[in-house]
């Protein structure tokens, strides 16, 4: 079985500051895939990215980077210089090679202050 | 927008009543999947189609089902409502039926039962 934990909660910072989402996760499987989504105000969940288990380079986009470190099991996720825009709650989730679904963390509520 | 389209945003029923949810995948893609999101369970996986066929079922109760059309368009069928069945339900679609596939999602149906 899959299961991915996100220890923090929620996260509160002030504008510009940067935040770090932890993910950590536990498979058996030997090839799997890391996602990471993000569910604004509004509801709707919005892909981030995904990473397969074979592809340890991190990968930055914009302000978002993610570091993917097989060795602890964990997928974590930096924004770099907050926005309010960024408030959401974040997901990490996680499927096998022989998996359908995505199991994914309980989330963490980032919320950023003007 | 993810391309995924649910209907209705919003619905309110009464206990012991059937509703039907639907979900128009996004153009291209042969697989949907169905999520419930509640405060307690988080994001489960419920059901998944791909082309028509059922491909993997998760925690779906008995009371619910669910089917993939011939123009790829899913319903997911509720029946016997509890109160505890008021919960936001997604529908979200990608290419193939592969574990690696990003699934986008749709906006989601908060259902409402009293």
């Amino acid at each position: 079985a899959q299961k991915v934990t996100q220890a923090q909660t929620e996260i509160s910072v002030v504008e510009k500051e940067d935040v770090t989402l932890d993910c950590v996760y536990e498979t058996r499987d030997t090839t799997y895939y890391l996602f990471w989504y993000k569910q604004p105000p509004s509801g709707e969940l919005v892909f981030l990215i995904r990473r397969n288990s074979f592809d340890e380079q991190n990968e930055i986009s914009g302000r978002y980077s993610w570091n993917f470190q097989k060795s602890t099991s964990s997928f974590n996720f930096t924004i770099t210089a907050s926005q309010v825009v960024d408030s959401a709650v974040y997901f990490c989730a996680l499927s096998g090679l022989n998996d359908y679904k995505l199991s994914f963390g309980a989330g963490t509520t980032v919320t950023v202050r003007a | 927008d993810s391309g995924v389209t649910q209907t209705p945003k919003h619905l309110i029923t009464a206990t012991g009543q059937r509703v039907t949810l639907r979900c128009s995948p996004r153009s291209g893609d042969l697989s949907v999947y169905w999520y419930q999101q509640s405060l307690d369970q988080g994001l489960q996986f419920l059901i998944q189609y791909y082309n028509g066929e059922e491909r993997a079922k998760g925690n779906i109760l008995e009371r619910f089902s669910a089917q993939q059309f011939p123009d790829l368009h899913s319903e997911l069928n509720l029946s016997s409502l509890e109160l505890g069945d008021s919960v936001l339900y997604f529908c979200a679609s990608s290419v193939d039926w592969g574990s690696y596939n990003e699934q986008f999602f749709g906006p989601g149906t908060r259902l409402t039962v009293l």
